[in-house]
């Protein structure tokens, strides 16, 4: 069965930063691209950033270039999400997602999520 | 970015009943859209991709249609657990993008 566990979530000051973890199980991990979606309070899904599955690639939305970094150990079977420099507007429920069919989207499995709160 | 315009907002209906909802790209998408279905405390689930494709799982009495810009999920004999949130997602082209979601409720 495949499951994605996220961790890491928090409260956290605006300017500070948080890294995110998610723990993959079921299913051969260095076999596939991974990505976070988030979702702030009352609104809808937003992509955020996308790995690929040997780690060469990566891919950001536009407002966390250069704040946030995505990356992941194979060996450990977890994808991690740094995110510095953090805004009010971050504060979401992260969700680690993994692509259909070995491509980059869309996202056949969910985590539950992780809540992070940017807020002094 | 493409914009992914998601109507209605909220839809009301009885178990048993048919409903669609609709999805509309702010340029060509060929086929290749997504729905997804939101329920609280449950991992988001995948329903539809390229426009009209089951994913694994997902019942017959959901199905997908459209292409280019224009789409709709329709879900016939609605069941008690069909209800909740449900967003569009085009899979053409990076950043992938997300309508604003769909909330089915019991009338």
């Amino acid at each position: 069965e495949v499951q994605l566990v996220e961790s890491g979530g928090g409260l956290v000051q605006p300017g500070r930063s948080l890294k995110l973890s998610c723990a993959a199980s079921g299913f051969t991990f260095s076999d596939y691209n991974m990505a976070w979606v988030r979702q702030a309070p009352k609104k809808g899904l937003e992509w955020v950033a996308t790995i690929s599955y040997d780690g060469s690639s990566t891919y950001y939305r536009d407002s966390v270039k250069g704040r946030f970094t995505i990356s992941r150990d194979n060996a450990k079977s977890t994808l991690y999400l740094q995110m510095d420099s953090l805004r009010s507007e971050d504060t979401a429920t992260y969700y680690c997602a993994r692509p259909i069919n070995y491509g980059y989207t869309p996202f056949d499995y969910w985590g539950q999520g992780v809540m992070v709160t940017v807020s002094s | 970015d493409v914009q992914m315009t998601q109507s209605p907002s909220n839809l009301a209906a009885s178990p048993g009943e048919s409903v669609s909802i609709n999805c509309k790209a702010s340029k060509s998408i060929s086929k290749y859209l997504a729905w997804y279905q939101q329920k609280p405390g449950k991992a988001n689930k995948l329903l539809i991709y390229s426009g009209s494709t089951l994913q694994s799982g997902t019942p017959s009495r959901f199905s997908g249609s459209g292409s280019g810009t224009d789409f709709t999920l329709t879900i016939r004999n609605l069941e008690p657990e069909d209800f909740g949130l449900y967003y569009c997602q085009q899979h053409n082209e990076y950043p992938p993008t997300f309508g604003s979601g769909t909330k089915l409720e019991i009338k």
